[in-house]
């Protein structure tokens, strides 16, 4: 099956930073999603992206959908406390199946 | 307008025992997806039910089982169970048979160990 690569696998940044992080693919995928997990809850969807070159908002959240089709990137602008959690990025495999990245872990010092 | 909602919390089972996870979905969903978690990693996808039948299957051995009733809820069920079993199980509802997987709304899991 498909396999997605993030990266970096953990953030330590100060309270105000920018950050960037990305996900790669062994293949293409036609749709690319992000997701925030909060310690004790389930994943929840941040941007969705559906077209190659795309750039998506979400308040300070920005996502890219690559132009080869095989990576996706997130950027957080001016990052506050409430930011931190683990970021996947994730794509459909077949109709029913996500498959997902092995997650970035964002800690922000204040 | 409730969420998808699992049961129980959490759960503490030991090696070779059966468990039984509990999955209701966000309210006018029909489709029910199960992930695991492992600590440190993404989830992996374990299976999907649609109409009461098991539609995909991830790489997951028999020993994984589940069902939907038709009210739509939806159980896990695990065989003999191993140490390695142990993680975060995720549900997650959509609707239409999960024709679109970006609208799948996940709830906040169900924490098993096997000791």
């Amino acid at each position: 099956g498909q396999q997605l690569n993030q990266s970096p696998q953990s953030m330590f940044i100060q309270e105000g930073e920018d950050v960037s992080m990305n996900c790669t693919s062994s293949s293409i995928f036609n749709t690319w999603l992000w997701y925030k997990q909060d310690p004790g809850e389930g994943p929840v969807l941040l941007i969705a992206l559906y077209k190659a070159g795309e750039l998506t908002s979400n308040g300070r959240l920005t996502a890219q959908f690559g132009i080869t089709r095989k990576d996706s990137f997130l950027n957080i602008s001016a990052s506050i406390p409430s930011d931190v959690g683990i970021y996947f990025c994730a794509g459909p495999e077949g109709a029913q199946k996500l498959v997902f990245g092995q997650g970035t872990r964002l800690t922000i010092n204040p | 307008d409730a969420g998808v909602t699992q049961s129980p919390t959490h759960l503490i089972k030991t090696r070779g025992q059966q468990v039984t996870l509990r999955c209701s979905p966000k309210s006018g969903h029909d489709t029910v997806s199960w992930y695991q978690q492992a600590l440190g990693q993404g989830p992996q996808f374990i299976f999907q039910y649609y109409e009461e039948e098991e539609r995909q299957r991830g790489n997951f051995p028999d020993r994984f089982s589940g069902h939907q009733f038709p009210n739509y809820s939806s159980e896990l069920n695990v065989n003999a169970l191993l140490l390695g079993d142990s993680a975060l199980y995720l549900c997650a509802s959509s609707l239409g048979g999960g024709s679109k997987t970006d609208t799948q709304y996940f709830g906040p899991g169900t924490r098993l160990t096997v000791l």
